[in-house]
């Protein structure tokens, strides 16, 4: 099945303790990203990545890091998580950026961060 | 950059017809995507515009008007199970076609 898969979906933590949330895909798709989502807010676009080794930043990078060894992942870093930066994470992948690449969304990582 | 809006919520009857609106204003334009979110849920795409016009799909239209920076997502024959949060997302012009830009959400709620 076709499908971009997110682990943990559900993580505690505490302040300054470093995690990864994983991000794997399996359709071959060149471009990936990373969105946040904030009550009564939008998604919001953190880092997202063209190809393998491709990394840009998006609207809100900062206290997050990635990379992109390999096509099929892309892991989300957080070296010192603070707690606004309790959220629910999507990771999302799409074949390109051509005309009408619609991106497929994981299922989610709510994080907390006490 | 870019700045999405869209209406925070919206009510409307099982059955009937229901616009949502989107305004952008961009820095750059190469396509405009909708996507359906139910509570809980990750985002589902809807429809895409990239020209102006009008783009049908079953149940859901979408327009664009690109000279006007407007958008909005038809929805016919609504059902209960359209109750959810659409989306509105627009993709950055060819040189930063990475960057994708989404508004803060209409929640539909579908009454019966």
């Amino acid at each position: 099945e076709a499908q971009v898969t997110q682990n943990p979906r559900y993580l505690i933590t505490v302040t300054g303790k470093k995690l990864t949330v994983t991000c794997s895909q399996n359709m071959n798709h060149e471009y990936m990203s990373w969105y946040r989502q904030d009550p009564g807010l939008g998604l919001r676009q953190i880092y997202y990545s063209m190809n393998v080794e491709v990394t840009d930043k998006g609207d809100v990078p900062e206290g997050y890091k990635v990379s992109r060894k390999e096509k099929r992942n892309f892991p989300l870093i957080l070296e010192s998580p603070s707690p606004n930066q309790t959220s629910l994470y999507f990771c999302a992948s799409s074949l390109g950026t051509g005309l009408g690449d619609t991106q497929y969304f994981g299922p989610g990582t709510r994080l907390t961060v006490l | 950059g870019q700045n999405i809006d869209q209406p925070t919520e919206m009510t409307a009857t099982e059955g009937a017809i229901v616009q949502i609106n989107c305004t952008y204003q961009t820095s750059g334009f190469n396509g405009l995507f909708w996507y359906q979110q139910h509570a809980g849920e990750a985002p589902t795409f809807l429809s895409y515009n990239v020209l102006d016009g009008l783009e049908e799909k079953g149940r859901f239209s979408s327009f664009l008007s690109r000279s006007k920076g407007y958008s909005y997502l038809l929805l016919k024959e609504l059902q209960m199970k359209d109750s959810a949060s659409y989306l509105c997302a627009v993709r950055d012009e060819d040189t930063n076609a990475g960057k994708s830009t989404f508004g803060d959400g209409t929640t539909l709620t579908v009454k019966p």
